[in-house]
């Protein structure tokens, strides 16, 4: 059984274009995450919520919009892409408890062309 | 500024001898790290992790130091294992929830 699931794994598409990325996860944790993986490796946060609330909101264009319909999944949109948002991005959950480990997805690659 | 740093883009061992990958960070109110390991396609894994309150934890053939006065923390496999080849992460937080990501070390155990 997948704990953290995204799709789709893979995502080419065009500048300009509207896509986005589904993350589900049956652990049953309450909180929810979404990195980027650039480039240069680093797995940088970008958004996170909490039963279903926004609580890390990190700097990120306005285009990148997040939504949690429940707190098993937590979907990303992004609007207008651009080349700089190729990348890898991850998904990942954590229960309650400061000492709890967040599980990762799987990852989805963008390639903006 | 990145706060959590990992200076080796590769490490390469030989198989049953000892990998050691570094992590260095700068801020001194992180009180909890950990490790990650990745494999290609998947995403990072936890492995182990430390709080600021031990100088070390070991779990099977993997063993964290810390070196607070140093703002230093090092990952230890000893045997190293071909299926050890992976991206190892070493990640910090402080009390909130938020984990700050090394730039990981691709770690190549060879047969």
């Amino acid at each position: 059984d997948t704990a953290v699931s995204q799709t789709p794994k893979y995502l080419v598409t065009q500048m300009g274009n509207d896509k986005s990325i589904k993350c589900e996860q049956n652990l049953g944790h309450d909180t929810m995450y979404w990195y980027k993986q650039d480039s240069k490796k680093f797995l940088k946060i970008m958004f996170s919520y909490n039963n279903k609330e926004l609580i890390i909101n990190e700097t990120v264009p306005n285009r990148f919009s997040p939504k949690s319909p429940d707190k098993a999944h937590l979907n990303l949109h992004i609007n207008s892409l651009e080349l700089g948002d190729s990348a890898v991005y991850f998904c990942a959950s954590k229960d309650g408890g400061f000492y709890n480990e967040q599980f990762f997805g799987p990852g989805t690659r963008l390639t903006v062309l | 500024d990145q706060q959590v740093k990992q200076n080796s883009p590769s490490l390469s061992v030989q198989e049953g001898r000892i990998s050691i990958l570094n992590c260095d960070y700068t801020n001194s109110m992180f009180d909890y790290f950990l490790w990650y390991k990745k494999y290609p396609a998947e995403g990072p894994t936890f492995l182990i992790s430390i709080s600021s309150i031990k100088d070390k934890n070991e779990d099977g053939r993997f063993t964290v130091f810390l070196n607070k006065s140093a703002k230093h923390l090092s990952l230890h496999i000893v045997p190293s294992q071909p299926g050890d080849s992976a991206v190892y992460f070493c990640a910090a937080k402080t009390s909130g929830s938020r984990l700050t990501f090394g730039e990981g070390t691709q770690l190549t155990v060879n047969p």
